[in-house]
């Protein structure tokens, strides 16, 4: 069945350049997410949509990263002028509705290597 | 939000029992507790999730506390295929903060 789709797979950028990265959630998913996630370490929380409204960015690392959701199906995380410290991968996921009794469904991932 | 401690790491033999813990003290009278296990190059999939009572899936059981301040998830017979990070988290209105996890390593 269809799942969290994510792309680019894989993306390589010059440091300044800016990036944009695509999450396709599961069909009829109110709740989307994304996540960054550093070689070693746990996902660690970037920003959360409930439709196209975005309640918690509290975890965007600066004013570089965006995120949006317009028509809350697809969503674009853009990170503009990009710096080394944002090589990561950059993971998306989508529930049926909010958390808290409902389990995460994870696309695998963008892994973004700046130059 | 409330936080989770787990073990760095823990190891297994192939086809026994694994009990992974998750310290959760702080955890509040709402808050679901939720496992998943991430293989590598590829994104964390859900295992499991329970609130007070014990829960039984076909990938694994969740045993809680009765103070709810930690809980064990059980895989009953260990394979090769379940070595990987596994992760408690106590998801927080749309916030989840998963930790480094446990790295269960499974030897044959």
């Amino acid at each position: 069945g269809a799942g969290v789709s994510q792309s680019p797979r894989y993306k390589v950028a010059k440091r300044g350049q800016d990036v944009a990265l695509r999450c396709d959630p599961i069909s009829g998913h109110v709740s989307l997410f994304w996540y960054q996630q550093a070689l070693g370490q746990g996902p660690e929380f970037l920003t959360y949509f409930q439709n196209e409204a975005q309640l918690d960015k509290s975890g965007l690392p600066s004013d570089r990263f965006f995120a949006e959701r317009p028509e809350g199906s697809v969503s674009t995380l853009k990170i503009q002028r990009t710096q080394q410290e944002d090589s990561a991968v950059y993971l998306c996921a989508s529930s049926h509705l909010g958390t808290l009794n409902q389990p995460q469904h994870f696309g695998d991932g963008t892994r973004l290597s700046i130059l | 939000d409330a936080k989770t401690t787990q073990p760095n790491s823990m190891e297994s033999n192939e086809e026994e029992p694994v009990h992974l813990p998750c310290n959760h003290s702080t955890i509040s009278g709402t808050d679901y507790i939720h496992w998943y296990r991430q293989l590598p190059s590829q994104g964390p999939e859900y295992v499991i999730h329970g609130l007070t009572s014990n829960v039984n899936n076909r990938m694994a059981s969740l045993a809680i506390a009765e103070d709810r301040k930690s809980s064990t998830l059980i895989l009953h017979r260990a394979t090769l295929r379940d070595a990987a990070v596994y992760y408690c988290i106590l998801p927080n209105a749309g916030k989840s903060t998963f930790g480094d996890g446990t790295t269960l390593t499974v030897k044959p």
